[in-house]
């Protein structure tokens, strides 16, 4: 079925390892965003992306970096691994202002 | 920067009774769009509904409406005859012309028999 792929759906990182959470949309959409989600927080946006070759920082950039190398993929790297970074991610893309985004099943990250 | 509101941290409604769950924003753009999502216990994001702030008319998907007041910066999700499977929270989102959501923090809807 077309949609977004996050994976791993669960990781336990030791603080100050790195890793790579993944992103894949089958949709051709041009939009694709990072969240993180933390009990009474909401959604925080990370990064965007509004298409290949072009990203910006969110809300709470701290700690992560990514690229777009294609319209398909945008991979969310944490650099080294801090406790505060335990939560769960959700990736979303959207071809159009007009649309919502679709949003993967996330991903539940635990840093001790 | 644009805020997103949300100021009922948790609602309760009887089954078959409407429930207005409220949404207010900040934004200075004029081109914005308003979506909400439902988010169940099992975790995934459900789009709900949108409302473009260009639209005359408020808009509505099945037992959703969204009551826009555009000069109130308000865009209030009302669920009609609400169900059990409504139990969930809900999240009010702003996507400003061309970037990603903002999201407000979320109100916990439980819907009682």
């Amino acid at each position: 079925n077309a949609g977004v792929t996050q994976t791993p759906k669960f990781q336990v990182l030791k603080t100050g390892q790195s890793m790579t959470l993944q992103c894949a949309q089958d949709m051709n959409h041009e939009y694709m965003s990072w969240y993180r989600q933390d009990p009474g927080m909401g959604l925080r946006l990370i990064h965007y992306s509004v298409g290949a070759g072009i990203t910006d920082q969110g809300e709470v950039p701290n700690g992560y970096n990514v690229s777009r190398s294609t319209t398909e993929d945008f991979p969310l790297r944490l650099l080294s691994a801090a406790p505060s970074q335990t939560s769960v991610y959700f990736c979303a893309s959207s071809s159009t202002v007009a649309y919502g985004y679709t949003f993967g099943s996330g991903t539940r990250l635990t840093v001790v | 920067a644009q805020k997103i509101t949300q100021t009922q941290p948790g609602m309760f409604v009887q089954e078959k009774e409407a429930v207005t769950l409220d949404c207010t924003y900040d934004t200075s753009d004029p081109s914005y769009g308003l979506f909400w999502y439902k988010q169940p216990s099992s975790g995934e994001m459900i789009f709900l509904i949108y409302q473009g702030s260009y639209d005359q008319q408020n808009a509505t998907e099945g037992r959703y409406s969204l009551n826009f007041q555009k000069a109130r910066k308000s865009a209030n999700l009302v669920i009609s005859a609400s169900q059990l499977g409504d139990s969930a929270m809900y999240f009010c989102a702003m996507r400003p012309s061309g970037y990603a959501l903002n999201f407000g923090k979320g109100t916990s809807l439980l819907v009682t028999p």
